[in-house]
C-alpha cells in the first residue's frame, strides 16, 4: 500500500518552454502533497506544500509564478515549471501524506528534468 | 522549527562489517524521526521510523535505530552490511505540522 507515482520519470525540454510533472497517490487519498527538489549529491529541499483544494504554500526563495502547483484532487498534484531555464534542471520528487497523525510521507520515484 | 544534522557525509565500510550512520536533531517540540534510503536516480524508500513507544526501532533490510532523547540522536545501525546496501541515506525529522526536514545525507559505500 501507500504507493506514489510520478510521470514522467525523465523529461528533456528546451529553454523557454514549460513542463508539467504529475504526482499521483495510487491507493490512498492524499490530503497533503509535497514537492521537493534535489541537486546532484545534495539533500532534498522542500519547495512547497499543497493541500487538496487550496493554494500551495511555498518555501522562502521558491518562485510561485515559476513553479505552479495544482492539487485538484485527493490523488493528483501537478508541478508545472514555466519558462524553464537550464538552471531549473534537477531531480524533482513529490511525496504525499494521508489525513490523520501518521506524520509519514510516501515518496514518488522522482522526475529528472533536463533543460537544454 | 526542527532540523537534522548527519555527521558523516561519507562512510566507507567493508562487506559484512557493522555500520553506524549518525543523526542528531534539534527541536523544541515533539519530533517524529525517519531514515530513508535512496538508490541512484530513484525516490526515497522508508527504512524505519520513530513516532512513539519503544526507543529501539527495527526496520527493513536488517537496519535498526535508537531514539535517544537526552542526546537528541537517532543513529542508524546494521550489524553486517552487504554490497547492496551501498546507497545514500537520509535522516529526517517532522513535527505535528508534518513539515519534514532532511539531513544532508550520508553516502554509504560497502566494499568487497
Amino acid at each position: 500500500g501507500a504507493v506514489v507515482s510520478q510521470h514522467p520519470s525523465r523529461v528533456i525540454c528546451k529553454s523557454g518552454t514549460s513542463v508539467k510533472i504529475e504526482c499521483r497517490s495510487l491507493d490512498f487519498q492524499a490530503t497533503t502533497m509535497f514537492w521537493y527538489r534535489q541537486f546532484p549529491k545534495q539533500s532534498l529541499m522542500l519547495m512547497a506544500t499543497s493541500n487538496e483544494g487550496s493554494k500551495a504554500t511555498y518555501e522562502q526563495g521558491v518562485e510561485k509564478d515559476k513553479f505552479l502547483i495544482n492539487h485538484a484532487s485527493l490523488t493528483l498534484s501537478t508541478l508545472t515549471v514555466t519558462s524553464a531555464h537550464p538552471e531549473d534542471s534537477s531531480f524533482y520528487i513529490c511525496s504525499a501524506s494521508e489525513s490523520g497523525p501518521s506524520y509519514e510521507q510516501y515518496f514518488g520515484p522522482g522526475t529528472r528534468l533536463t533543460v537544454t | 522549527a526542527q532540523s537534522v544534522t548527519q555527521l558523516d557525509s561519507q562512510v566507507p565500510v567493508f562487506e559484512e562489517a557493522p555500520v553506524e550512520l549518525r543523526c542528531n536533531y534539534s527541536s523544541s517540540v515533539s519530533v517524529y524521526l525517519f531514515w530513508y534510503v535512496q538508490y541512484p536516480n530513484q525516490g526515497l524508500q522508508l527504512l524505519l521510523k520513530y513516532l512513539s513507544g519503544s526507543t529501539l526501532v527495527k526496520g527493513i533490510n536488517g537496519f535498526e535505530a535508537e531514539f535517544n532523547k537526552s542526546q537528541t540522536s537517532f543513529h542508524l545501525r546494521k550489524p553486517s552490511v552487504h554490497i547492496s546496501d551501498t546507497a545514500e541515506y537520509f535522516c529526517a525529522v517532522t513535527g505535528r505540522d508534518n513539515d519534514m526536514r532532511f539531513g544532508a545525507g550520508t553516502r554509504l559505500t560497502v566494499k568487497p
